[in-house]
């Protein structure tokens, strides 16, 4: 049963610590996005990521947020420094880039800085 | 800018009750829409979607949804609801393209009383 699976599940930290959160898509999805879940703004998406090069990041503060894929089985999403605005669940999603396609959602980072 | 549209945020139901949850979206071109389904502490897994046909889609645990094109819905419904339903139900949408990019409603929470 393939799956996403995201590292770590869940991280304490204090505001300025660098944060850093991975994601390994399904093998043979080319397509990885990464979301962040809070109360008051529901699930907004960060990045997203084709054949590991980024297609958009609109939707991710540029000063303090940064996203790769390394190789094809990781995606890193790196906050640094971290604030307590940034606390919230971050998932990773991973698909295929055909219309119709499910994205399939990774456990999600509970993140909490202090 | 294409948006999606969950009218009701909070829904209280007791057990055998019927569900519906409103979805809309705003977009004139051809979509895939999506309902997924967070249970409290998990992850975002697919309940159902429409790519294309038959307008009334079954997914899984007994729920349907209905795609209206001349009203932009896809409202989600169930008969007679169980106290495992008990969900945050997010409704979403990818415009026709090799993306596979989704945009999220803001997610409607369902609670249902034993």
């Amino acid at each position: 049963d393939a799956r996403v699976t995201q590292t770590p599940r869940h991280k304490v930290t204090e505001m300025g610590q660098e944060v850093t959160m991975r994601c390994q898509p399904i093998l043979g999805h080319n397509t990885v996005f990464w979301y962040r879940q809070t109360m008051m703004q529901g699930l907004e998406l960060l990045a997203y990521f084709r054949n590991r090069a980024p297609l958009d990041d609109s939707g991710m503060p540029k000063d303090r947020f940064s996203a790769e894929m390394p190789d094809a089985t990781l995606a890193t999403l790196k906050i640094q420094p971290s604030e307590p605005r940034d606390s919230a669940v971050y998932f990773c999603a991973s698909g295929l880039p055909n219309p119709g396609e499910t994205q399939y959602f990774g456990p999600g980072t509970r993140l909490l800085v202090l | 800018a294409q948006s999606v549209s969950q009218h009701n945020h909070h829904v209280i139901l007791s057990e055998a009750a019927s569900l519906e949850l409103g979805c809309n979206y705003s977009y004139g071109g051809t979509v895939n829409l999506f309902w997924y389904v967070q249970y409290p502490g998990q992850h975002l897994q697919l309940l159902l979607k429409y790519f294309s046909g038959d307008p009334l889609v079954k997914g899984i645990k007994g729920f349907e949804a209905e795609f209206i094109k001349s009203k932009f819905s896809f409202n989600l419904r169930k008969p007679s609801v169980q106290w495992s339903d008990t969900a945050e139900y997010f409704c979403a949408v990818n415009i026709w393209s090799n993306t596979g990019k989704l945009i999220f409603g803001q997610g409607t929470t369902l609670q249902v009383k034993p």
